[in-house]
């Protein structure tokens, strides 16, 4: 099978831009999770989407948003982009979404913001 | 307190050693505890999943539970340059979140 794919993998953009990043997850996993992971704040959950609705919400702000398509597809979207939203955005797909189910993480986004 | 603490280290062994990797975590009712390695400049990667008390054991990874203490451990035998990485202890919440720990860094030595 496949595994996790993310596109892009590197974006530069600048304050105040907004960005949409994709995530197919592995074929059959319905869940699709996102972290951002930086030097400071290591890994974080984002949000996480399972059958296209999204089940649960980290602490981030309303800038940070995400959706599910109905072939488990996820995209998540930054608007009014800051310094501090580069990082490396994850996202991450289990077959469940059960939280003894395996997450398979995909190579990530790199976001820097300038 | 963080939710999931781990030494940041970096923890250093020989070529050959053992390593051992520790993690607690707050949250006494955490039910799924995973190990996963990081690579410098990649994603993290499963090492193993743990979700009853004792030890799990997969190849030179043996990963040790202990729901009382609220303590999980990675032990890596036969210790390789190529273990060099970042380990992540994570916990399992509701609505497939996971909760990482800041990592340990590893180095093996040759």
């Amino acid at each position: 099978k496949a595994g996790v794919t993310q596109t892009p993998r590197y974006l530069i953009k600048t304050r105040g831009q907004q960005v949409t990043l994709s995530c197919s997850p592995i074929s059959g996993h319905r869940s699709v999770s996102w972290y951002q992971q930086t030097p400071g704040q290591g890994l974080q959950f984002l949000f996480e989407y399972f059958s296209e609705t999204q089940r649960n919400k980290g602490n981030f702000p309303g800038r940070f948003s995400g959706r599910q398509f109905s072939n488990s597809r996820s995209e998540m979207n930054v608007s009014t982009l800051e310094l501090g939203d580069s990082a490396l955005y994850l996202c991450a797909s289990s077959a469940t979404g059960d939280r003894t189910d395996t997450q398979y993480f995909g190579p990530g986004t790199r976001l820097t913001v300038l | 307190q963080k939710e999931v603490e781990q030494n940041s280290g970096p923890l250093s062994v020989p070529e050959g050693a053992i390593a051992s990797l520790n993690c607690t975590y707050s949250d006494r009712g955490s039910q799924s505890f995973f190990w996963y390695r990081q690579y410098s400049g990649k994603s993290p990667e499963l090492i193993m999943s743990i979700y009853s008390n004792g030890d799990k054991e997969d190849g030179r990874f043996t990963a040790q539970l202990n729901k009382a203490s609220q303590y999980v451990s990675l032990l890596i035998r036969d210790s390789q340059p190529s273990d060099s990485a970042t380990y992540l202890c994570a916990v399992g919440k509701y609505g497939n979140k996971l909760v990482f720990g800041a990592g340990t860094i590893l180095r093996v030595k040759s």
